[in-house]
This record gives structure tokens, sequence and C-alpha cells, in this order.
């Protein structure tokens, strides 16, 4: 199938700073979605984004479905210790395919 | 609406003993998936179902075997559990392929 790089794989921050993180793909998609998973617990999903340049916020979370397909990014502004967690990107290529998921990037927030 | 759940939350198998993980939904949804994520490292997925009665492989099946005689329940079983399969296991369901809404997670370990 299809692979995801997803970077950073972790990420130390103190609480008030700003966070960005991106997924790539050789291939193009038509479907990017990012995920966070609390410690603990299953992945909750934060912003879906359906077409080429939208730009999506949720709360402090913004995404960006890249403009060739191949690439989204996820802004976190002033962070806060709640957002400890794993991010995971996933996309999918056509309506008809399953999901790919990135390995994750692991965020540590210190207060 | 309760989303996802799963029993149990956690469990201990000896090696070769076997196991039913349970997976139910009330969202209607039609597609229902079964990923293990093992410590660390990110979303595998075993089996997936695209409705009652259907069923397919995912990237990591062997060892484990699933059933969907209903939209809302999606067991997997574990026959003769092993060392490796030591994990936890999320089940996901979905209106079609895109969000995926997950459960809170079995952690599994084998012994």
């Amino acid at each position: 199938g299809q692979q995801l790089n997803q970077s950073p794989q972790s990420m130390f921050i103190q609480e008030g700073e700003d966070v960005s993180m991106n997924c790539t793909s050789s291939s193009i998609f038509n479907t990017w979605l990012w995920y966070k998973q609390d410690p603990g617990e299953g992945p909750v999903l934060l912003i879906a984004l359906y077409k080429a340049g939208e730009l999506t916020s949720n709360g402090r979370l913004t995404a960006q479905f890249g403009i060739t397909r191949k690439d989204s990014f996820l802004n976190i502004s002033a962070s806060i210790p709640s957002d400890v967690g794993i991010y995971f990107c996933a996309s999918q290529e056509t309506s008809g395919s399953r999901l790919t998921f990135g390995e994750g990037t692991q965020l540590t927030v210190n207060p | 609406n309760a989303g996802v759940t799963q029993t149990p939350k956690f469990r201990i198998l000896k090696i070769g003993q076997s196991m039913t993980l349970q997976c139910t939904q009330d969202m209607n949804h039609n597609y229902m998936y079964w990923y293990r994520q093992d410590p660390g490292m990110g979303l595998k997925l075993i089996y997936y179902s695209v409705g009652a009665g259907i069923t397919d492989k995912g990237e990591v099946p062997n060892g484990y075997n699933v059933s969907r005689s209903t939209t809302e329940d999606f067991p997997l079983r574990l026959e003769l559990a092993a060392p490796s399969q030591t994990s936890v296991y999320f089940c996901a369901s979905s209106y079609s392929y895109n969000e995926q809404y997950f459960g809170p997670g079995t952690r599994l370990t084998v012994t």
C-alpha cells in the first residue's frame, strides 16, 4: 500500500509555543484526516480535509490539504499541557480505497 | 450515542488460549475495522468489513478471525494466542472508508 511519511516523529515543546507537523507522500490523495490519540485512549478525529488547498480550523488547530494533493500539515497554536499525545495523519487515494495511516508524531508539552 | 464500545478493556492470556474481543457500534455504520497498535508504533489493519456478512483481510490477519452477522457487532477472535499478539486492539467504524471513529481499545498481554 501507499506510505505516508509523518514528521517529526516526536516533539518536545514549552507550553504556549506553536507547533507544526506534516504528512507527505509520493502519491496523490483525495482525503486527509488528522487524529489525536491521548495516552491510553483510542484515536479521535480532529479535522477532515476533502479539497486541495482547503484550510480548516478546529479551535487552536488548523490543518491544510496541500495544493499538490501529496501533503498536509497540522498546526497547533499556543500549546497547553492537554495537547500531549500522538497525532496521526490518515489519507485515502480514492473514495473507494481504505485509509492509510502515518506512523504518528508524539507531542510532549512541558508546563 | 455510545459510539464504538469495546470489551474487555484489559486481558491477560496464557500462550495457546483463545479469546474473543467484542466491538459494538450504535452509529449504523456499514464499515467496521480492527487495528492493532504495538508500543510506540502506528496502527496496523487486521481485518475490516463493509457490511453484514462481508469481511476482508487487512495487513496483518494471521492468527485472527472475524465475523459480521449484524451491522452493530464485529467480534475479533484470537485462536492459539502467541506472545507476538501482545498489543492494544482498536475497533473502528465509519459511514464510508474515510472518517473512522475508534473505540477505547483492549489491552491484551499474552504470557
